[in-house]
């Protein structure tokens, strides 16, 4: 069975570009959440979805990040006038339900920002 | 504030046993997870705790003391290919976003 997708694998962006980073998360799976993570660092939560709905958002460095799942399935990530400090890996993870259910892990973007 | 602390390396040596520590202070909780990340991959799920005690999988073990706020994670019969980074993370509240510490980089010598 297909785990968790994300795409590109790596991104070059030239600050001030934009870009879009893809999940496609386990089918079924009703929550989806965002991580960046920066080099030698764990994983910081951006957002989280449930089906089509954004629940939670604080972890958003910035209004130049905006996520988006507008069928509940599928979700793209889009960054705004990239800078420098974005530069990391933005990880996708799903998880059938919430709170206590293990969250399965794509295999990550790695944007750098030049 | 949130906070997840543990130890940023560890060497242990092939056929040995390993004790990762992991402490926390949240204002939730709901659960502490374990998960190996090797460079360049995706996380991968090894662990989950949500009552005190001990859970054994495999060369794998978790412990947790709620009352502590304090996890381990018990490797044994260690193999080169363990050599990883783990990583200890809470959820901390219901909606299941899991707050991460730095990690431990594991590395296993012969």
């Amino acid at each position: 069975g297909a785990g968790v997708s994300q795409s590109p694998r790596y991104k070059v962006a030239k600050r001030g570009q934009d870009v879009a980073l893809r999940c496609d998360p386990i089918s079924g799976h009703v929550s989806l959440f965002w991580y960046q993570q920066a080099l030698g660092q764990g994983p910081e939560f951006l957002t989280y979805f449930q089906n089509e709905a954004q629940l939670d958002k604080s972890g958003l460095p910035s209004d130049r990040f905006f996520a988006e799942r507008p069928e509940g399935s599928v979700s793209t990530l889009k960054i705004q006038r990239t800078q420098q400090e974005d530069s990391a890996v933005y990880l996708c993870a799903s998880s059938f339900q919430t709170a206590s259910y293990e969250q399965y892990f794509g295999p990550g973007t790695r944007l750098t920002v030049t | 504030g949130q906070n997840i602390d543990q130890p940023t390396e560890m060497t242990a040596t092939e056929g040995a046993i390993v004790q990762i520590n992991c402490t926390y202070q949240t204002s939730g909780f709901n659960g502490l997870f374990w998960y190996q990340q090797h460079a360049g991959e995706a996380p991968t799920f090894l662990s989950y705790n949500v009552l005190d005690g001990l859970e054994e999988k495999g060369r794998f073990s978790s412990f947790l003391s709620r009352s502590k706020g304090y996890s381990y994670l018990l490797l044994k019969e260690l193999q080169m290919k363990d050599s990883a980074s783990y990583l200890c993370a809470v959820s901390a509240w219901e909606g299941g976003k899991l707050i991460f510490g730095q990690g431990t980089e594991l590395s296993v010598k012969p």
